[in-house]
């Protein structure tokens, strides 16, 4: 379970504040993707990147802001959130993004409340 | 648009019996693969088992398997033989060339 790694692993934070989020894997994977888990609500994919270029950003509000520096980074730069945003916050990596057999790796999460 | 439905929000299943979780989907491609994965409490998501939509033989993977009606658009995962450490919840997927959508997740409890 040391493939792909995330942290913090717990995060509270005020709508005021800016924190982010990092993800990290160990697998040599070139695609990385940011994903949110609501409770009863389907998985959300929100920003993919392959080879360090976004390739996917669905809707996304812009107070989510992604940053992929290498194959092996992403980060997720939070400003001014909104109590629906609390949610668990999934970072996944795969070989790449194109391929549609691709087993994607997810990290443990990010567990974010805003107040 | 895809859509991935799992109708079951959750399921039970006595320890050494056998569960299917349903999931049906929505899409006018021909060209897409299924997966079902599974995150257990507090653990990381893995995957369970993948079909590709042009196999009309059904995967298999040791306990888990799949029954996989493309005219239905239902992917159901069938787990035998059902083992404590198989509490978690699963998430159906749909992966296309322009989308990846996943369900709501079923929350599967073993009773011993």
């Amino acid at each position: 379970e040391t493939g792909v790694t995330q942290t913090p692993r717990h995060l509270v934070m005020g709508m005021t504040n800016k924190k982010s989020l990092k993800c990290e894997q160990h697998l040599g994977h070139n695609a990385m993707y940011w994903y949110k888990q609501s409770a009863k609500k389907p998985l959300e994919l929100m920003f993919v990147y392959n080879f360090k270029e976004q390739t996917e950003n669905n809707s996304v509000p812009s107070r989510f802001s992604p940053e992929c520096p290498n194959s092996s980074h992403l980060f997720l730069h939070l400003h001014t959130l909104q109590p629906e945003d609390s949610a668990l916050y999934l970072c996944a990596s795969s070989l790449t993004s194109g391929a549609l057999q691709e087993t994607q790796y997810f990290g443990p999460g990010t567990r974010l409340l805003v107040l | 648009a895809q859509t991935v439905t799992q109708s079951q929000p959750e399921m039970s299943v006595q320890e050494a019996e056998t569960v299917t979780l349903s999931c049906t989907y929505d899409t006018s491609e021909s060209d897409y693969y299924l997966f079902w994965y599974k995150q257990p409490p507090s653990r990381q998501m893995i995957l369970v088992i993948r079909q590709e939509a042009y196999k009309q033989q059904n995967a298999t993977e040791n306990r888990f398997s799949v029954n996989f009606q493309k005219a239905a658009k239902s992917f159901s995962l069938k787990i035998s033989d059902s083992q404590l450490g198989d509490a978690a919840m699963y998430f159906c997927a749909f992966r296309s060339v322009d989308k990846l959508v996943f369900g709501a997740g079923t929350i599967l409890r073993v009773k011993s």
